[in-house]
């Protein structure tokens, strides 16, 4: 069962247009969610993260947004550039208790020039 | 230059011969872990540490073995390779925050199992 979703598996965006990114989970028990950013041939890097008791968080072109409710969040990027090309996974962990890192299946963001 | 280093990088190797990825990392972090990612189902996590001689299963544990016996070295190992282990493998690190600390991955190893 997969608890942590992410149903786009591509998405093409003009540059210097916003990018959004959406993941959704199904364990309610995760307090803390992450964003890797994974280019070809290279390991994932650290994007930003979000803890549970927060909705927003930002960091520069990048803005995480956090809906507990619909257990849904998003990834920002505005405005978007070439180089923002990427497969993005989402992730999600719990903060006690099992230290696991539940990935996403990525979505595969492109930025038309 | 800080970073985590993964070997061999690419491997072919047949079913039944044992084998050991490595995984080391100069930033004295507390938590490893090793991943795998297949087409279709994302990274899933093999193992992680959480210190020295700590470990504890992840999402897709079976087939593989970890050990950690020092700070700096998590190495992966595959007792019996299987064709179904045929896959790109990441190994991490992190300060151990409670699982909240920023990753830091190595490159990759893609592993072949004939």
């Amino acid at each position: 069962d997969q608890q942590v979703k992410q149903n786009s598996p591509s998405l093409s965006v003009q540059e210097g247009r916003i990018s959004i990114l959406n993941c959704d989970y199904t364990n309610s028990m995760f307090d803390y969610f992450l964003w890797y950013k994974k280019y070809p041939a290279e390991g994932p890097t650290f994007l930003i993260s979000i803890s549970s008791i927060k909705d927003k968080n930002e960091d520069g072109r990048f803005t995480v947004f956090l809906n507990k409710s619909a257990k849904h969040l998003s990834l920002h990027i505005v405005p978007s550039q070439p180089g923002d090309s990427a497969v993005y996974f989402c992730a999600a962990s719990f903060t006690s208790g099992t230290y696991k890192y539940i990935f996403g299946t990525g979505t595969r963001l492109k930025v038309l020039a | 230059e800080a970073q985590v280093t993964q070997n061999p990088r690419y491997l072919i190797t047949v079913t039944g011969k044992k084998l050991t990825v490595t995984c080391s990392q100069n930033m004295n972090h507390e938590y490893m872990s090793w991943y795998r990612q297949d087409p279709g189902l994302g990274l899933r996590q093999i193992y992680y540490s959480m210190n020295v001689e700590v470990t504890d299963k992840g999402d897709v544990p079976e087939g593989y073995k970890v050990s950690r016996k020092e700070k700096r070295n998590f190495p992966l190992i595959l007792e019996s390779p299987s064709p179904n282990q045929t896959s790109l493998y990441f190994c991490a690190s992190s300060l151990f925050r409670g699982a909240t600390g920023e990753l830091f991955f190595g490159e990759g190893s893609r592993l072949t199992v004939l």
